[in-house]
């Protein structure tokens, strides 16, 4: 297995631009979330889903936008990239919401 | 509103002996916690995990310690390597309530050879 897999692994934005992170996993888990992580501030929940079709905001959901069509992608949109945003950027995923989750390697993403 | 918490942002301990990292929770409604590992440029990783109804679990060379009265989670680490160095995380969940893990900021452990 592949575990949880997310591209790009670098990504820079100018402000205003959108873009996807993608996300993967091939480990049939129905739990999936992005995080983002900060400096000083650990990791803070941006989206999660607990199934296919179903979708819902974390604590700084803000200027993002996430589905899941598909048991195995869990995609998060940026909608118009800002400064703010320039993060590291995790996802995760589980088998139900009450299990450990395993994280994928990163995006690391600069907004100019 | 309800946050996790770290007493020591930085650690350092000498290689072979054994290290205490510390946490402490202020959701007294989670019942799931999680001790993660974050090696420098990789996602975290997971170490361990404790349920409420439990006071202590023994994983290899690690053991974490709850005290729900005190509300503080603690992971020990026995005779440290060098491959333990990295920041640690300790995440707190309600399992069938919010679906929502919380994490601290997290402590760096740096093994001294």
């Amino acid at each position: 297995n592949a575990g949880v897999t997310q591209t790009p692994k670098f990504q820079v934005l100018k402000t205003g631009q959108s873009m996807t992170l993608q996300c993967a996993q091939d480990m049939n888990h129905e739990y999936m979330s992005w995080y983002r992580q900060d400096p000083g501030m650990g990791l803070r929940l941006i989206h999660y889903s607990v199934g296919a079709g179903i979708t819902d905001q974390g604590e700084v959901p803000n200027g993002y936008n996430v589905s899941r069509s598909t048991t195995e992608d869990f995609p998060l949109r940026l909608l118009s990239a800002a400064p703010s945003q320039t993060s590291v950027y995790f996802c995760a995923s589980s088998m139900t919401s009450a299990n450990e989750q395993f994280f994928g390697p990163g995006t690391r993403l600069t907004v100019l | 509103g309800e946050s996790v918490g770290l007493h020591l942002p930085t650690l350092s301990v000498q290689e072979g002996d054994n290290s205490i990292i510390n946490c402490a929770y202020s959701n007294s409604a989670s019942d799931y916690f999680i001790w993660y590992k974050q090696e420098s440029g990789k996602g975290p990783q997971f170490i361990i995990d404790i349920r409420s109804n439990m006071d202590k679990r023994q994983g290899q060379r690690v053991t974490v310690l709850l005290n729900k009265t005190v509300k503080h989670l603690s992971l020990q680490i026995a005779a440290t390597q060098p491959g333990d160095s990295a920041v640690y995380f300790c995440a707190e969940m309600i399992r069938f309530g919010n679906e929502k893990l919380t994490f601290g900021t997290g402590t760096r452990l740096t093994i001294i050879p």
